[in-house]
């Protein structure tokens, strides 16, 4: 079975400035992909970022980037000029390309991040 | 248009009632999913639907009871719920059960009294 690790409960960061929120996982497969989602306070799960296995290059999306080691199983989440708005709890995520799980995403605990202003 | 919706946002209901959650997409997605998050904890897996059958039920109690009357709509339907049921029920879509994005709606906070 697939596990999803995030191994810092919270972050905090200074407005304007760089954070890196970090996310392993354990599969046996060679494909499948891999999310983060934000959920603010508000409560509504964001799609933030997306990343195919079977591709090298790394995923970007504005400000945001990821740090994809297919090799270490890791999948860390950079954040560049922070905003308030980025405040949230940040689920990494793991979906199997096995039919048999029928689309279900595998979080892990999340990472509650702060922004300073 | 990617936007999922769920009603009512927030709902109390007693251990005797009944009452049903609603979720709605209009982007055409063929699979929906529900999912209970507890405070400070990931959403966990309740049900999956697809092309409007039940694919996935994650060993959920009878006393929620999943239906999808079209590709558009899912209900959530709850009877004699425990106070530990309370909790924030997520509604999410995706064009299918293979490799896609899942879009989540807002979610519906339950409290059981």
């Amino acid at each position: 079975a697939q596990t999803v690790t995030q191994s810092q409960p919270e972050m905090s960061v200074q407005e304007a400035e760089t954070v890196t929120l970090s996310c392993t996982y354990d599969t046996s497969e060679s494909d499948y992909y891999l999310f983060w989602y934000k959920q603010p306070p508000s409560r509504q799960m964001i799609l933030v970022i997306r990343q195919e296995a079977y591709k090298q290059q790394n995923a970007t999306e504005n400000r945001f980037s990821v740090n994809f080691q297919k090799a270490a199983k890791s999948f860390s989440l950079k954040i560049s000029d922070s905003q308030l708005g980025d405040a949230a709890m940040y689920f990494c995520a793991y979906r199997s390309i096995n039919r048999g799980s029928q689309g279900n995403l595998i979080f892990g605990k999340g990472t509650k991040l702060s922004v300073k202003p | 248009d990617t936007e999922v919706t769920q009603t009512p946002k927030h709902l109390v209901m007693g251990m005797t009632n009944k009452k049903s959650l609603k979720c709605e997409q209009h982007m055409g997605h063929r699979a929906m999913y529900w999912y209970k998050q507890k405070a400070k904890k990931p959403p966990e897996l309740m049900f999956v639907y697809s092309y409007e059958k039940l694919s996935i039920n994650e060993s959920v109690p009878s006393r929620f009871s999943p239906e999808c009357p079209n590709s558009s709509l899912l209900n959530l339907h709850l009877h004699a719920l425990q106070p530990e049921d309370s909790a924030l029920y997520l509604c999410a879509s995706s064009r299918g059960t293979g490799l896609y994005e899942q879009y989540f709606g807002p979610g519906t906070r339950l409290t059981v009294t």
